[in-house]
């Protein structure tokens, strides 16, 4: 089945450790995108990329890193300048940049820091 | 940072009641207006991508509308029903990038 995999879909860490939340999608997508929502807010860009090798930070990218060097994978890396890491993650791919076709999503990782 | 506001944030109606809900965006290098139907649990799924001004889209009880000159969009919902019962999101599409509003959620009471 075609789709976009996210994993884990928990995950806990300790407060300063790096943590990577991965990415996959075999639907043959050129664009990714990462947002993060956080209780009553909406989702908030992180990072997105619209080809391999290339991405841009979004609205709130202080704190991530992410790489693209595959197309089907765009892991997210939130990093210990993160002030406040603890949020649900959700990573979504579009079919290209020029075309108006709908993005489709992840379940999502839950990410604690304690 | 893009502003697209949506109004009203919660909606509580009962089953059988239509209503509709207001997206609001900058209507500056406008590309699309996506609109996303998110359930708990569950990923967000799309319902609507429109692009053209005075487009108006429809799936079964869901229509929505487009206006890019004035930037908004509205969505209605005829005759709810508990399973209409999510969070609806909005999302312009401009300069390589989807921002999401903050989203309508809507409970439906039987």
């Amino acid at each position: 089945d075609g789709g976009i995999t996210q994993s884990p879909k928990y995950l806990f860490r300790k407060e300063g450790q790096n943590v990577t939340l991965s990415c996959e999608q075999n639907l043959n997508h050129d664009a990714m995108y990462w947002y993060r929502q956080d209780p009553g807010q909406g989702l908030r860009l992180i990072y997105y990329s619209q080809i391999v090798n290339d991405f841009q930070k979004g609205d709130i990218a202080e704190g991530y890193s992410v790489s693209r060097e595959k197309k089907e994978s765009f892991p997210l890396t939130v990093t210990s300048a993160q002030k406040n890491p603890t949020a649900f993650y959700l990573c979504a791919s579009s079919i290209d940049r020029l075309t108006a076709i709908e993005a489709f999503f992840g379940q999502g990782t839950r990410l604690t820091v304690v | 940072i893009l502003n697209v506001e949506q109004s009203p944030q919660s909606l509580h109606v009962q089953e059988g009641d239509s209503t509709n809900f207001t997206c609001s965006f900058p209507s500056s290098n406008f590309y699309a207006l996506h609109w996303y139907r998110w359930e708990t649990a569950k990923s967000p799924e799309a319902l609507f991508v429109m692009t053209l001004n005075g487009d108006e889209k429809k799936k079964g009880r869901i229509s929505a509308t487009l206006n890019t000159k004035e930037g908004y969009s509205y969505l209605y919902i005829k005759g709810s029903q508990p399973e209409d019962s999510a969070t609806y999101l909005c999302a312009p599409y401009n300069t390589d990038k989807l921002i999401f509003g903050t989203g309508t959620r809507l409970q439906v009471f039987p």
